[in-house]
């Protein structure tokens, strides 16, 4: 059974340039969350999807975006880039939303120079 | 205010030497305790999930724990390739509207 694949899995982008992450969650799993995560703050809670709508929200910005669709696979989105938003961007599935098991993906790595 | 702190940041065991990983968390309700192992570059991997206070799981050299104020994950005579960081994340909030906190990882190193 394949896990979550997520790509790209490294891309270099310019400050100011937006960026788009795509996720494909485990086959038969409606719930996709979205996590950045850095050496300084650890893994923080970006969004969550099920069954194309945002359930849950984490303290970022609203230049932070993302959708699921029918097939439930995601993207998230990210305009104007800043030199901080360089992290690993992890995309997990889990058959429903909140509170069942998450399995993560190998992760996007994003560098913003 | 929600948190989960894990200690030691990190650990450095020769083969062989048992210790524990702390997780200990302050949160409004647990609805579930979850342990995953990060490799260098690589996404978290799924280990444990825990529910209630008592509870018990094992998976080869690693046991997790859980207690009304902390989640313990014990590895018996590890080996080199148990080296990576561990990461808790304890699950809080109502129906579907939960939220997943991490703590910020025990970095473990196990010499040969």
């Amino acid at each position: 059974k394949a896990g979550v694949t997520q790509t790209p899995r490294y891309l270099i982008k310019t400050r100011g340039q937006q960026v788009t992450l795509s996720c494909s969650p485990i086959s038969g799993h409606r719930s996709v969350s979205w996590y950045q995560q850095t050496p300084g703050q650890g893994l923080q809670f970006l969004f969550e999807y099920f069954s194309e709508t945002q359930r849950n929200k984490g303290n970022f910005p609203g230049r932070f975006s993302g959708r699921q669709f029918s097939n439930s696979r995601s993207e998230m989105n990210v305009s104007t880039l800043e030199l901080g938003d360089s992290a690993l961007y992890l995309c997990a599935s889990s058959l429903g939303p909140s509170g069942n098991t998450i399995y993560f993906g190998e992760g996007s790595w994003l560098t913003v120079v | 205010e929600d948190q989960v702190t894990q200690s030691p940041e990190a650990l450095r065991l020769q083969e062989g030497e048992s210790s524990s990983l702390n997780c200990s968390y302050t949160v409004s309700g647990l609805r579930g305790l979850f342990w995953y192992r990060q490799d260098p570059g690589k996404g978290p991997e799924f280990l444990f999930t825990l529910y209630s206070a008592g509870e018990e799981k094992e998976k080869e050299r690693l046991k997790a724990t859980l207690t009304k104020k902390e989640s313990f994950l014990h590895i018996t005579a590890p080996k080199p390739e148990d080296s990576a960081t561990y990461l808790c994340a304890v699950l809080t909030g109502s129906g579907n509207t939960g939220k997943l906190i991490f703590g910020q990882g025990t970095t473990l190193q196990v010499k040969p």
